[in-house]
């Protein structure tokens, strides 16, 4: 079974509204954390906000925040007021137990913000 | 400015070739990792190494080597042995190995090609 799940390939959202990257996650063990990536078209990978198994509250951090649902196995990133500077790749990431190094990655959502 | 140096950023290989991507990070950081990426995919690890002179395989090692002989440096090796090179490869690095926030940090990646 996939350990992270992006179902959205490809996302439009225009100039300044809002928009939700869905990412589901498959574990069993109570300890692991979520991790959001942006990978703009020049390729390197922006770390953008960190989700614990325990933390009480959804992440944030700026114009992203997480909607994090537990028994759902969800972690949806959202980006308020969206910019042009935001087109790029979306990557959610699991850290799984106590391997601080085995991170598993989805296949990402390409989001375009429309002018 | 502290970051993660990987070189060359485009590299050819030809058939029954080793070649070698680099990988400097001066962040002092403890763990480092090697990244494929295939079009639409999300990251595969190849390799990890949490130490100087020790480092273990990850889900796709098979075809690749690499060594640690110094913190700041993790050279990977794609072999001849590796029928399907042709990737993007992203190097990257964590803080600590028992840190669980810590997220990892990218280089701007190497894109291989088969000549």
């Amino acid at each position: 079974a996939q350990k992270i799940t992006q179902t959205q390939p490809g996302m439009f959202v225009q100039e300044k509204e809002a928009v939700t990257l869905d990412c589901t996650y498959d574990t069993s063990d109570p300890s692991y954390g979520l991790f959001w990536y942006k990978q703009p078209s020049s390729g390197e990978m922006i770390f953008l906000i960190y989700q614990g198994s325990y933390d009480q509250q959804n992440a944030t951090e700026g114009r992203y925040s997480l909607n994090f649902q537990k028994a759902r196995k969800s972690a949806n990133l959202v980006i308020s007021a969206s910019q042009l500077g935001d087109s790029a790749m979306y990557f959610c990431a699991m850290r799984e137990g106590d391997n601080f190094n085995k991170f598993y990655f989805g296949s990402g959502t390409k989001l375009n913000v429309k002018p | 400015d502290g970051g993660i140096t990987q070189s060359p950023k485009y590299l050819f290989r030809k058939e029954g070739q080793n070649v070698t991507l680099s990988c400097e990070q001066n962040l002092n950081h403890d763990a480092m990792y090697w990244y494929r990426q295939d079009p639409g995919q999300g990251l595969r690890l190849i390799y990890y190494s949490q130490i100087v002179n020790d480092f273990q395989k990850g889900d796709i090692a098979e075809g690749y080597s690499v060594s640690r002989e110094k913190k700041e440096s993790f050279p990977l090796t794609v072999t001849s042995a590796q029928k399907n090179p042709t990737a993007f490869y992203l190097c990257a690095s964590r803080r600590g190995t028992g840190i669980s926030n810590q997220p990892q940090h990218f280089g701007d990646g190497t894109r291989l090609s088969i000549l």
